[in-house]
């Protein structure tokens, strides 16, 4: 079966330091993979989206970026945080054949904090 | 892009009681459609989808969906709610590759 994993799953960052947040996905191949910002009552924004290894499609301007180094990890980084980089950050994947099954599965989240 | 809107914000209600909520998005075409739930502490977890077909649609614990292309409407409905099923509620809709959430309702049911 399948399972994704994130880590850390909480994270306290001063302001101006990286970030590197990590998402991996077992038991399937060639995965749809996204990153997601979760914040309290305004729902999921997607922030990155890939389709296969080395390609990023961004969804909003921000201080973050992603990259997809194996067929099965995705990362999600930032040179300086900023305070309002703070959030719940979820990654999820899905199949990427059209058909009945490509909803999407979530990780259970990195709780960042930037102070 | 797609806009998703839940006009739901907060909802409580008492058990027993029956449960609708709402959820429009902006434009037809080929979409698909789900609502997830978030309980507390744990992961966002698929409710239930829609794809093609019937369009109302049967999910796990006892919830159903309604597609209305006409209205691009996907209400979630519960005939009688549970003090268990207190959980945040997302409706989501899928166009190509990427899916655009709504907001979120969170459902308090008391005891």
């Amino acid at each position: 079966s399948q399972t994704i994993h994130q880590w850390p799953a909480t994270l306290v960052q001063p302001v101006g330091s990286p970030l590197s947040l990590e998402c991996t996905v077992e038991g399937t191949s060639n995965p749809n993979l996204y990153w997601y910002r979760q914040a309290a009552g305004r729902g999921l924004q997607l922030l990155f989206y890939s389709v296969g290894i080395g390609q990023i499609s961004s969804e909003v301007p921000q201080n973050l970026s992603a990259s997809r180094p194996q067929d099965r990890q995705f990362i999600l980084s930032s040179k300086k945080l900023l305070l309002s980089d703070s959030g719940f950050y979820l990654c999820a994947w899905s199949e990427t054949l059209a058909g009945a099954y490509n909803e999407q599965f979530f990780g259970p989240g990195t709780r960042l904090t930037v102070l | 892009a797609q806009s998703v809107s839940q006009h739901n914000h907060h909802v409580i209600l008492s058990e027993a009681a029956s449960l609708e909520l709402g959820c429009n998005y902006s434009y037809g075409g080929t979409v698909n459609l789900f609502w997830y739930v978030q309980y507390p502490g744990q992961h966002l977890q698929l409710l239930l989808k829609y794809f093609s077909g019937d369009p109302l649609v049967k999910g796990i614990k006892g919830f159903e969906a309604e597609f209305i292309k006409s209205k691009f409407s996907f209400n979630l409905r519960k005939p009688s709610v549970q003090w268990s099923d207190t959980a945040e509620y997302f409706c989501a809709v899928k166009e190509f590759n990427k899916f655009y959430f709504g907001s979120g309702t969170k459902l308090n049911v008391k005891p």
